[in-house]
């Protein structure tokens, strides 16, 4: 099974900061990444996929990059609503696996 | 507006069984690959298993493959899985999702409790 890892596992921010979150793939994924988005007692919702394309009503401010093994989340400039979890998750083979996610909290 | 919606969990003891159903609306089901996926404190968000359009093809986790069996009903726009002998460690959260890998939406979850 393909190891997605995320670095940070939290971090702290504040409002108009810019924030970048890591996730490595322990082998070669191509583009075969996605985002999600999960705020506290509700399900997941998706952000990126191929690891750059925006779903659409997505705001300009997340941005996504990478290919390989190696990808980033960028929000751009960080926004009260965006205070949540997020989650990388692989496109790639069977069995889909996801990283275990970068809590971004309040400063 | 794409909702899905999913009931049929609860608690159970190691060892039984329960059938979650996801009922879709606001799109074309039988045109999209469905998925389930859940979610546990300990485990974090797993993939569980999918399914073609029509139904002719399956994929599972290795840890459930014998144990849960996915299917899906076009007619009623409606996503199953009947999960057998269940273990604690198949206590989580599970979700319906649209996809078969690019999971979009989301149902809100049901919650599956195995414990004695």
């Amino acid at each position: 099974d393909i190891l997605m890892t995320q670095s940070p596992s939290s971090l702290s921010a504040s409002v108009g900061d810019r924030v970048t979150i890591i996730c490595r793939a322990s082998q070669n994924i191509y583009r075969s990444l996605i985002w999600h988005q999960q705020k506290p007692g509700k399900a997941p919702k998706l952000l990126i996929y191929g690891a750059s394309t925006l779903r659409s009503g997505v705001p300009s401010r997340f941005s996504g990059s990478g290919s390989e093994t190696d990808f980033t989340l960028t929000i751009s400039s960080l926004q009260p609503e965006d205070f949540a979890t997020y989650f990388c998750q692989h496109n790639y083979t069977l069995p889909r696996t996801f990283g275990r996610g970068t809590k971004v909290e309040i400063k | 507006e794409v909702q899905l919606v999913e009931f049929g969990g609860g608690l159970v003891q190691p060892g039984g069984s329960l059938r979650l159903t996801c009922e879709a609306s606001g799109f074309v089901f039988s045109s999209y690959w469905m998925s389930w996926v859940r979610q546990s404190p300990q485990k974090g968000l797993e993939w569980v298993a999918n399914i073609k359009v029509d139904g002719s093809e399956t994929n599972y986790l290795e840890s459930v493959k014998g144990r849960f069996i996915i299917s899906r009903d076009n007619a009623k726009n409606s996503l199953y899985l009947q999960m057998n002998s269940l273990r604690v460690d198949d206590t989580a959260v599970y979700y319906c999702t649209r996809g078969g890998g690019n999971f979009d939406p989301w149902g809100q979850g049901t919650q599956v409790t195995v414990s004695s």
